[in-house]
């Protein structure tokens, strides 16, 4: 199986700060990444698909990047309604595989 | 309201079989752009994509799952479901069902259930 790996798994930033997530594939996807939002007791949220598409709807503070086997999601202008968990997943065969997860929290 | 609503018993004995249901609402399943899809995430952990089904009937299981687990589909309720037997308390964790949208060719996870959670326990 491709295995996606992210980095870091925790990161702490402050209010208005941009951050940046890091996901790596270990074997080449294309650009059939996606990047997923989930909050403590939510489902997880689309973010962007395509490794750089904005699905609709979300903050165009959010940014996708990449392609291949390296990937970033980029938070500019850091919210707090921004602290949670983000998934990267690879979605170009199955079985389809996630990230284990980036917590993201304010300082 | 495109939504899915997810419904099923939370409580599950060991060696018996998991069972849960999402009804879609605002969409059909047997509309050809999407495919509809559990994902599990352990206590604390990361996601699990556990399988996939289309409307022909088509299934795709993951690998560790595929000799327990069955989906299936309704079309005249507009629901799919999830059955995994011979649980044990690995299996415990939140299931989402989720609709996996191939418009543009290969398809993203954009739109998830709420989620229920599953505890394997006597």
């Amino acid at each position: 199986d491709v295995q996606m790996t992210q980095s870091p798994s925790s990161l702490s930033a402050s209010i208005g700060d941009r951050v940046t997530i890091t996901c790596r594939a270990s074997h080449d996807v294309s650009d059939y990444l996606a990047w997923y939002q989930q909050k403590p007791g939510e489902a997880p949220r689309l973010l962007i698909f395509t490794a750089s598409t904005l699905q609709s709807g979300v903050p165009s503070r959010f940014s996708g990047g990449g392609s291949g086997t390296d990937f970033t999601l980029a938070i500019s202008n850091l919210q707090p309604e921004d602290v949670a968990t983000y998934y990267c997943q690879r979605y170009n065969s199955v079985p389809y595989t996630f990230g284990q997860g980036t917590k993201v929290e304010i300082k | 309201q495109l939504q899915l609503q997810q419904s099923g018993p939370g409580l599950v004995n060991p060696s018996e079989t998991l069972s849960l249901n999402c009804n879609v609402s605002g969409a059909s399943v047997s509309n050809k752009n999407y495919y509809w899809v559990w994902i599990r995430q352990p206590p604390g952990k990361g996601l699990e994509w556990i399988g996939s089904m289309y409307y022909t009937g088509s299934t795709y299981y993951t690998p560790s799952l595929q000799s327990r687990l069955t989906m299936s589909m309704d079309t005249s309720k507009n629901q799919f479901s999830l059955k995994l037997s011979s649980v044990t308390a690995a299996d415990t964790g939140l299931y989402f069902c989720s609709r996996r949208n191939i418009v543009a060719a290969l398809g993203y996870f954009d739109l998830w259930g709420r989620g229920t959670l599953v505890t394997v326990s006597s």
